[in-house]
């Protein structure tokens, strides 16, 4: 049973454009939500994260939303740069609990 | 300074051989834990030790291991290694709450 779900494996943007990636959950015990980001051959690196008791968090080029009625949040970056190219992975958690889980990641090609 | 390390990167062994995978972190965090990256790309929680003290263990074969001999460790021993255990596995670490984890940088095991 797979609590978060990261429906598109896989998303193309051209650079400077926006690039939207989207997570859905289906767990309403959750209330914390972080994004990682990670390139090849290394481990995932925490970008971003939002509370639930907030709809959206912003830092620098990175923007996370979170609908909790819809169960759902996305991470939108602009600009879209290539060195923004990587797999994303969506988490989640709820307080207490000690561990996240995640989704199955969104590869992003950022096109020059 | 790495902050977590796993060793090896790369493993390949045979069927029905014993390995373990090693893990340090110098970050001073009290929770560690093993993912799993499957084919699927799926990361998926098979423990966590607070203070070397196993707090998660979830559904994961009991040839499975785990050992922290001090909070800054955290091992995997895999007994009877098997086609399926081919996989990804990443080391993380966090200060506790819903502090992201800091991931190390994954160790690839196949098994032929």
């Amino acid at each position: 049973d797979q609590q978060v779900k990261q429906n598109s494996p896989s998303l193309s943007v051209q650079e400077g454009r926006i690039s939207i990636l989207n997570c859905d959950y289906t767990n309403s015990m959750f209330d914390y939500f972080l994004w990682y980001k990670k390139y090849p051959a290394e481990g995932p690196t925490f970008l971003i994260s939002i509370s639930s008791i907030k709809d959206k968090n912003e830092d620098g080029r990175f923007t996370v939303f979170l609908n909790k009625s819809a169960k759902h949040l996305s991470l939108h970056i602009v600009p879209s740069q290539p060195g923004d190219s990587a797999v994303y992975f969506c988490a989640a958690t709820t307080s207490g609990t000690y561990k996240y889980i995640f989704g199955t990641g969104t590869r992003l090609k950022v096109l020059a | 300074d790495t902050a977590v390390s796993q060793t090896p990167k790369y493993l390949v062994t045979q069927m029905g051989n014993d390995k373990s995978i090693k893990c340090e972190q110098n970050l001073g965090h009290d929770t560690m834990y093993w993912y799993k990256q499957d084919s699927k790309k799926f990361l998926k929680i098979m423990f966590s030790y607070n203070n070397k003290e196993l707090i998660i263990n979830e559904t994961v074969p009991n040839r499975f291991s785990p050992k922290s001999p001090d909070k800054a460790h955290l091992n995997l021993h895999i007994n009877s290694l098997e086609l399926g255990d081919s996989a990804v596995y990443f080391c993380a670490s966090t200060e506790g709450g819903v502090d992201g984890y800091t991931f190390g940088s994954g160790t690839r095991l196949t098994v032929v």
